[in-house]
Formats: C-alpha cells, structure tokens, sequence
C-alpha cells in the first residue's frame, strides 16, 4: 500500500496568513492527489483535486501543487472559516490512501 | 443539489451484522463510482469499499474483506454496505461518497455518516 505523510500535524496561524501544508508519498503517484477539509462533527469537502485543480465553489485562496511524491497545499491569507483539519489522499492505486491530517487551529 | 443521506447505523454487539444505506439525490449513479469512508474517534479516515460505475467492479480494502459487501441499486439511487462478523475495531463513523468518475478516483460529494459502534 501507498503510504501518505503530512507535515506538520498541526499548526497554530492567524488570520491573514500564508499556510502552506506538505503531504509525501511513499512512491511516485503522478499527480493522483487529492485535498479535503474536515470541520469537526462533519464530513469532509474536497478542496483540490489531481493535485492543483480548484474544485468547483471553493475560494481560490486554496490552491495546490506538486507531482511525483512531494505535494503542498496553500491558504494565501487565511480566514476564520478556514480553522480545520486537511487530509490529503492519493488516487493512484487501490487501496486509496489518506493522510494523517494536518489540523489548523487559532494563535 | 448533490445530497447523500446515510441510515442504518447503530450499537451492535461483536459478531454481529448491521446494513448501511445511502440514498442519493441530485445526481444519477449510473456514470460514477461510489464508496464508503469511515472514521473511527478521533481517527483520520480509512477508505472502506467502492463499487464501480457499471456496479460489476467492487473493492474492499483488506481490513473489511470477507465481511463487508457492497451493492447498489441503480433504480432507487440506493448504495448498501452489508457489515457482517463486526469486531470493535469497525466502530466508526460510515461516510458515504460519490466519485468523480466510473472508478475510484476522487471523491467530490460525501453524506454526513452514520455512526456505527461495535460493543458488548
């Protein structure tokens, strides 16, 4: 199986700020990457999808990027809305496979 | 509007079965895979199961082989997982989702789950 690390496990920022989380590969997916977010008590959304597409709805402060086994997710400036844990999850072969998630909490 | 509404889960005790539904509305299944996702407390999420567009391909991931089935009936946009020989380590909640594409790729629209819990 395909195994997914993110960095960090939390972090602490403030509104307005650049956030910039990073997920690893085990092994070369291409760009089978995928971003959710998680609120607490509720299902995940997707946020970006084959690594650095926008999915339809979400603000365009997410933005995504990476190939091979090193991807990251960007918030440009981030909001109160934003408070969250980020999963990454990659689509390259079954089993799918997810991250241990990034949480995103308040300074 | 996509919705995904899940039912069916509950307390049960190990060695027991319990049926997860996913009715959908919003879309047609015909052209697109759909999974289970779950989450046990304060875990991250484990892919669970998918059934392919055509409904012929079905995947289980190995932790639920041999005791998790999944099924889906096109006419009422109804997904099932059918849980049999339940151990507590399956307590968790269940998330139903839709996929992108015919296969199991990227999952664009999730139910709100349906907690199962496993215990004497």
């Amino acid at each position: 199986d395909i195994q997914m690390t993110q960095s960090p496990s939390s972090l602490s920022a403030s509104v307005g700020d650049r956030v910039t989380i990073t997920c690893r590969a085990s092994q070369s997916i291409s760009n089978y990457l995928n971003w959710y977010q998680q609120k607490p008590g509720k299902a995940p959304k997707l946020l970006i999808y084959r690594a650095s597409n926008l999915q339809s709805g979400v603000p365009s402060r997410f933005s995504g990027s990476g190939s091979a086994t090193d991807f990251s997710l960007t918030i440009s400036s981030l909001q109160p809305e934003d408070f969250a844990t980020y999963y990454c999850q990659q689509s390259y072969t079954t089993p799918i496979t997810f991250g241990p998630g990034t949480k995103v909490d308040i300074k | 509007e996509v919705q995904l509404l899940e039912s069916g889960g509950g307390l049960v005790q190990p060695g027991g079965s319990l049926r997860l539904s996913c009715t959908a509305s919003g879309f047609t299944f015909t052209p697109y895979a759909m999974s289970w996702v779950r989450q046990a407390p304060g875990k991250g999420l484990e892919w669970v199961s998918t059934i392919g567009a055509s409904g012929g391909s079905t995947y289980y991931a190995d932790s639920v082989k041999g005791r998790f089935t999944i099924s889906s009936d096109k006419s009422n946009n109804t997904l099932y997982l059918q849980m049999n020989s339940l151990r507590a380590e399956d307590t968790a909640i269940y998330y139903c989702a839709k996929d992108m594409t015919q296969w199991l790729e990227t999952l664009d629209y999730w139910g709100q789950g349906t907690p199962v819990t496993v215990s004497s």
